[in-house]
């Protein structure tokens, strides 16, 4: 069956820009989750979903940054006014249940770049 | 908070030989446990986790791992390694629903 997929794969932007990038979790799975993964790092959590709503932001680390998930099955990052500490691989995952020991299903990634 | 730390950011083993990945994870309730393997251009993979139950958890492509709750570790192991084991491997430690990574360990295999 068919994986989380993220579109795009890459995006290369300049500093001050918008950017939006996308999730299309596994079909039926309730929870989603974003992780940034800087280079040399491992995946840093930014937001989890529980159907539309965002059930946890904490780790967004800032204003510039949101994440929508109107009907409960894709997701978009909005990045706003984009920094070169943005810079990263924008990871998505989702899971049956968003519980503890589920296990999360992750894309490929975004790569993005700021110039 | 939860977290964990991977000992080792680069591993070189040759092919045959063993494969030992070493995390340790801070935690003040039982902890569950993953390991994620990262293929180049690919989205992290499960290769194991351990919720409760048996210590010594097997997963994928011959891999397993063990808790031990006196050490604090979840170390995986393979006891031998193959040329498509190459790739960046990491912990993790669940606190509700949001995975804790440790930074990564990569692994070269020599032929």
């Amino acid at each position: 069956g068919a994986g989380v997929s993220q579109t795009p794969s890459n995006k290369v932007t300049e500093k001050g820009k918008y950017v939006e990038l996308r999730c299309d979790p596994i079909s039926g799975h309730t929870a989603l989750y974003w992780y940034r993964q800087s280079l040399g790092q491992g995946p840093e959590f930014l937001i989890y979903f529980q159907g539309t709503g965002a059930a946890d932001d904490s780790g967004l680390p800032n204003d510039r940054f949101f994440a929508v998930r109107p009907e409960g099955s894709v997701s978009t990052l909005k990045i706003q006014r984009t920094e070169r500490g943005d810079s990263a691989v924008y990871l998505c995952a989702s899971s049956s249940e968003g519980t503890s020991t589920n296990e999360q299903f992750f894309g490929p990634g975004t790569r993005l770049t700021v110039l | 908070a939860q977290s964990v730390t991977q000992l080792g950011s680069h591993v070189s083993v040759s092919e045959g030989a063993l494969v030992l990945l070493r995390c340790n994870y801070s935690s003040s309730v039982p902890p569950y446990l993953f390991w994620y393997v990262q293929y180049p251009n690919q989205g992290l993979q499960l290769l194991l986790k351990y919720t409760t139950g048996a210590t010594l958890v097997k997963g994928i492509n011959g891999f397993e791992a063990e808790f031990k709750k006196s050490e604090t570790s979840f170390h995986l192991t393979k006891p031998s390694a193959h040329m498509s084991d190459a790739a960046e491997y990491f912990c993790a430690v669940s606190e509700d629903y949001k995975l804790s990574f440790g930074a990564g360990t990569t692994v070269t295999v020599r032929a």
